[in-house]
């Protein structure tokens, strides 16, 4: 059984480029989150997903950043017009339920390095 | 607002000796506790976790402590080895949020041969 996979592992962009950063949960996962780390901190909450529903996305940036999860293919988190601020790790995370109690699967991460 | 805090940002331990990790939360909405561990450059691996309703859950050499009146729990690795080194975070969830995790810091664990 695969683990949660993210595509790219490293991304470089330069100010005002596009990001798009892609998370395919574990097989058998609905729900998709999205969290970014900055450096020296720890782990933030974005936004969470089931299949082309956006359930709670109160941790996203309100201008420039938007994330879907469409019917078919990966889950996308898709950055506009980049700051150099915006250079973090991006990590999606996968659980076959909703609702407290269910371990999130992380994936290995998309670091994003803004120039 | 920091409402899950690991107030040791490292930990050095003596492989074979105990290493407690711990970890206070303000909000008592929360229901749900994880451990996660992480390598540089990798993602997060979930490593135990404990339901509000129990007050301690083993696996292995990992053992998680709840004490609730206290907002308080803590990570026990027996007997610690040197491939334990790596961040710890620790993370909370609630039911009404929908499962988000809410983490930590981390703390840094350096297990010496």
């Amino acid at each position: 059984n695969a683990g949660v996979m993210q595509n790219p592992r490293h991304l470089v962009r330069r100010r005002g480029q596009e990001a798009r950063l892609r998370c395919s949960p574990m097989k058998g996962h609905s729900h998709v989150y999205w969290y970014r780390q900055l450096p020296e901190e720890g782990l933030k909450f974005m936004v969470y997903l089931q299949k082309e529903n956006i359930i709670d996305e109160s941790g996203m940036p309100k201008e420039r950043f938007s994330a879907e999860f469409p019917k078919e293919g990966p889950s996308i988190l898709r950055i506009q017009q980049v700051v150099r601020g915006d250079s973090a790790a991006y990590f999606c995370a996968s659980s076959p339920r909703y609702g407290g109690g269910y371990e999130q699967y992380f994936g290995p991460g998309t670091r994003l390095t803004v120039t | 607002d920091q409402q899950v805090k690991q107030n040791s940002p490292s930990l050095s331990v003596q492989e074979g000796r105990i290493s407690i990790l711990n970890c206070d939360y303000t909000n008592s909405m929360f229901d749900y506790f994880l451990w996660y561990k992480k390598y540089p450059a990798e993602g997060p691996t979930f490593l135990i976790s404990i339901s509000s309703i129990k007050d301690k859950n083993e696996d292995g050499r990992f053992t998680v402590f709840l004490n609730k009146s206290a907002k308080h729990l803590s990570l026990h690795i027996v007997p610690s080895q040197p491939g334990d080194s790596a961040v710890y975070f620790c993370a909370a969830s609630a039911k009404e949020y929908g499962n988000k995790l809410v983490f930590g810091a981390g703390t840094i664990l350096r297990v010496k041969s």
